[in-house]
């Protein structure tokens, strides 16, 4: 089974903050990505990565950054939080570039921005 | 027009009954569709794919319609169990090999 791990179920920081959202994946996927996902809306996508060091910005990527240095972390930073950033994070990875290929998801993070 | 449109419910059903929902996408040249499923607090599993002549898996069966661009979900035999919220998710073509859009989701309820 794959598995996608994000370091924190809850977490609280305060505004100005900078924030350090951790995920890994074991099964040797090529593709991460960073998703929100707020009340009525979709999952949005802030930003994914293809394969190491490799990046591109999603829908949403104001505020936030993203670290790719070894195939299975894919790290999401906020620069300095604010409120506007209080959501629900979640990981996923999937396993080539091409193909209909699923994504597989942490359990998430519930981020609060104080 | 949303790129990805779903009925938010929620649909309020009686354990055993039939339930379908439908969600409609925007952009002709889509390639892949899923559903996934959503328990509340927790993250999105695959439900299953979408596939052009339409998937069966137990009590589930997808189809998907491209003249009318929507894609539905039939759940049989309703089991408690059931209740989630139910994400349509849409991979736009073949340049977008990474991004899937994704809906709001359908909140199902099953009363005993």
């Amino acid at each position: 089974d794959v598995k996608v791990t994000q370091s924190s179920r809850y977490l609280v920081k305060r505004t100005g903050e900078k924030v350090f959202l951790e995920c890994v994946q074991d099964m040797d996927h090529e593709n991460m990505f960073w998703y929100r996902q707020d009340p009525g809306l979709g999952l949005r996508l802030i930003y994914f990565s293809y394969d190491v060091k490799m990046k591109e910005k999603g829908d949403i990527p104001e505020g936030y950054s993203v670290s790719r240095e070894k195939k299975e972390r894919f790290s999401l930073i906020l620069e300095s939080a604010s409120t506007n950033q209080t959501s629900m994070y979640l990981c996923a990875s999937s396993p080539s570039r091409t193909g209909n290929q699923p994504q597989h998801f942490g359990d998430g993070t519930r981020l609060s921005i104080l | 027009r949303k790129e990805v449109e779903q009925d938010p419910g929620p649909f309020n059903v009686p354990e055993g009954a039939t339930v379908a929902f439908n969600c409609t996408y925007s952009n002709s040249a889509s390639q892949s569709f899923f559903w996934y499923r959503q328990d509340c607090r927790k993250e999105p599993k695959l439900l299953m794919s979408v596939y052009s002549s339409g998937n069966e898996d137990g009590r589930f069966t997808a189809q998907l319609n491209r003249a009318s661009q929507y894609i539905s979900l039939l759940i049989r035999d309703s089991k408690l169990s059931d209740s989630a919220t139910y994400l349509c998710v849409v991979r736009p073509d073949m340049d977008s090999n990474y991004q899937l859009i994704w809906g709001a989701g359908t909140k199902l309820i099953i009363k005993p």
